[in-house]
């Protein structure tokens, strides 16, 4: 089992959507959470971390889910430059590696 | 500010061959971490430089082996090149004093054949 699973999509939705994406973690002593953005062939860039309160960033909301060890991110409003693979990062106790998810590849269309 | 800078870009190397990826941490960053992304997927940590000591390994071969220098600055060394080695490899700068954080170069994309 992977340490950091996400559904691949596409998730192809129009301007002005909602979308959410999910993302689950095996280890229960993870530490830290976030979500990375990365566009075709760049490098992946932080989009937001993510704390058991919940927080938002304009459009953007994340939540960690402990008990159920699930991770969200809600995009409000989505506009075509949100297209994207986002990427589902965890860090473990004692720990400098971040761990990735492959990625759950956006698109959004006019 | 200059950001985290990667050389070469783009690189092509055949089977058995050896290769040395170079990386320039983002300034005020002491903490050099190396990703490799195959197509389709995350990035794997490789493993972490600071104060010119290897601190962390991921499940990556031997033939993987790595350089801080006194500036910060680090190189990827790999030995015995494989068609599977192809990927794009990030190098990653970090505070350590927030290690989490970590900052992304535009990569190196290596091809094996």
């Amino acid at each position: 089992r992977k340490e950091v699973e996400q559904d691949p999509g596409p998730f192809n939705v129009p301007e002005g959507a909602t979308v959410a994406f999910n993302c689950t973690y095996s280890n229960s002593a993870s530490q830290s959470f976030f979500w990375y953005r990365q566009d075709c062939r760049k490098e992946p860039k932080l989009l937001m971390s993510v704390y058991s309160s919940g927080n938002e960033d304009g459009r953007f909301t994340a939540q960690l889910n402990r008990a159920s060890q699930y991770i969200s991110l809600l995009i409000r409003d989505s506009k075509l430059s949100d297209s994207a693979t986002y990427l589902c990062v965890v860090i473990g106790l004692s720990s400098y590696k971040l761990i990735f998810g492959s990625g759950t590849r956006l698109l959004v269309r006019p | 500010d200059a950001g985290v800078t990667q050389s070469p870009t783009h690189l092509i190397k055949t089977r058995g061959q050896q290769v040395t990826l170079r990386c320039s941490p983002k300034s005020g960053h002491d903490t050099v971490s190396w990703y490799q992304q195959a197509l389709g997927q995350g990035p794997q940590f490789i493993f972490q430089y600071y104060e010119e000591e290897e601190r962390q390994r991921g499940n990556f071969p031997d033939r993987f082996s790595g350089h801080q220098f006194p500036n910060y600055s680090s190189e990827l060394n790999v030995n015995a090149l494989l068609l599977g080695d192809s990927a794009l490899y990030l190098c990653a700068s970090s505070y350590s004093g927030a290690s989490y954080e970590q900052y992304f170069g535009p990569g190196t994309r290596l091809t094996v054949t």
